[in-house]
């Protein structure tokens, strides 16, 4: 696509639902990226895909959080048992080969209330 | 390990004024990558420019400057002119040159900038 795409833009869930944010890269970028930004936390790095693979998974808070990514393309960040404290935009980023200095592309992000 | 350092959270200034974001980096590698992002109201991250630890030149791109001292690991960002459209949140950002971490951004915590007429 044109540019990184997340879904859905808005996700309102009870303490203790399980979500899934889905995140579409830019066609042919192979590196992916996810990110948090809570209010007076800035933006905090979860996790890094190569094609399919997970290099770098440090950043996840917790076992509730987890990740995946398809074809190459498409990945899917999920919370279990969420919490109130998981409340935050989760942001989704993708570059083209995953080498150090290379830009980043963002999407406009998920808004993550949890009740 | 990395971490990047904007110490002004918020500023405003009045439409016209020169204004500068300051940035204080750390880092082990002598390989690394520096980045300012812009994120308006609208949420989404917008790249605005990328230097290596390699070139210290200064660079210009119209209203926008930016100045890059290793000696103070400082990489500052400065809006000549300041307009109305500049009011925004400015993200420092730091790439240490690690294959198995690909690009991977660590973040000041950002610098709201108000803008007003």
């Amino acid at each position: 696509g044109a540019g990184v795409s997340q879904s859905p833009s808005n996700k309102v869930t009870e303490k203790g639902k399980d979500v899934e944010l889905r995140c579409d890269p830019i066609s042919g970028h192979t590196a992916l990226y996810w990110y948090r930004q809570s209010l007076g936390q800035g933006l905090e790095f979860l996790i890094y895909f190569q094609g399919n693979s997970a290099p770098d998974k440090s950043g996840l808070p917790s076992d509730r959080f987890s990740a995946e990514r398809t074809g190459g393309s498409v990945s899917t960040l999920t919370i279990q048992r969420t919490q109130q404290e998981d409340s935050a935009v989760y942001l989704c980023a993708s570059s083209f080969r995953g080498q150090p200095g290379e830009k980043l592309f963002f999407g406009s992000g998920t808004q993550l209330s949890v009740l | 390990a990395q971490k990047v350092t904007q110490a002004q959270t918020e500023i405003s200034v009045v439409e016209k004024e020169d204004v500068t974001l300051d940035c204080v980096y750390e880092t082990r590698d002598t390989t690394y990558y520096l980045f300012w992002y812009k994120q308006p109201p609208s949420g989404e991250l917008v790249f605005l420019i990328r230097r290596n630890s390699f070139d210290e030149q200064n660079e210009i791109s119209g209203r926008y400057s930016w100045n890059f001292q290793k000696s103070t690991s400082s990489f500052n960002f400065t809006i000549t002119a300041s307009q109305v459209v500049d009011s925004a949140v400015y993200f420092c950002a730091l790439s240490e040159g690690r294959e198995t971490s690909g690009s991977r951004l660590t973040f000041g915590e950002g610098t709201q900038l108000t803008v007003n007429p």
